[in-house]
């Protein structure tokens, strides 16, 4: 079955670690981004790739670092430099690169906490 | 800034009663508009899109679009304890460049 991998599911992180969090999709789609969820709040986009070997900031990118080598990952690196990184993390794809008015294809998400 | 607002509920309804859920939007220039349905802990799924103005039906669902007014609905007849979620207003701006989330409205349907 296509679909969007997260891994972990659940993630600790110690002050003044990095940690990254992984994101994987055998859909085929040209674009992925990446979402950070708190409660009681909307989804605030993070940073989004249209197309391998390019990305750009979305929102709220300080602290947060990604990578787009191949077509089918999009990881995600929370830095030392985000101070409230304690969030539920989505990641999503859309089938063309460009493609804000189509189906976003979300993932399960990663709950990150800081120990 | 471009901004969603939805009510954040909670929303009750009893079991079979229609519920409806509101968001209003600041960019005049939307053209696309998403409603996601979202239980505890997981992840959004995608339950109705509208485009143009007026009403959108599937099921026991249908969304409902006014520009004039920057406002878009979504109904749910015949309402069931399994709606019971938040439900995240979604719109696009005039260009395309991305999606903007409400924060959601928490519905809970009483049986």
């Amino acid at each position: 079955d296509g679909g969007i991998t997260q891994s972990p599911k659940y993630l600790f992180r110690k002050e003044g670690q990095n940690v990254t969090l992984s994101c994987e999709q055998n859909l085929n789609h040209d674009a992925m981004y990446w979402y950070r969820q708190d409660p009681g709040q909307g989804l605030r986009l993070i940073y989004y790739s249209q197309i391998v070997n390019d990305f750009q900031k979305g929102d709220i990118a300080e602290g947060y670092s990604v990578s787009r080598e191949k077509k089918e990952s999009f990881p995600l690196t929370v830095t030392s430099a985000q101070k409230n990184p304690t969030a539920f993390y989505l990641c999503a794809s859309t089938r063309r690169g460009g493609g804000w008015n189509e189906k976003l294809f979300f993932g399960s998400g990663t709950q990150l906490s800081v120990l | 800034q471009k901004e969603v607002e939805q009510n954040s509920g909670p929303l009750s309804v009893p079991e079979g009663a229609i519920a409806s859920l509101n968001c209003t939007y600041s960019d005049r220039g939307s053209q696309s508009f998403f409603w996601y349905r979202q239980y505890s802990g997981k992840s959004p799924e995608l339950i109705m899109s509208i485009y143009s103005n007026g009403d959108k039906e599937d099921g026991r669902f249908t969304a409902q679009l006014n520009k004039a007014s920057q406002y878009v609905s979504l109904l749910i007849r015949d309402s069931q304890p399994s709606d019971s979620a938040t439900y995240l207003c979604a719109v696009n701006g005039e260009y395309g460049n991305k999606l903007v989330f409400g924060a959601g409205t928490i519905l809970r349907v009483k049986s």
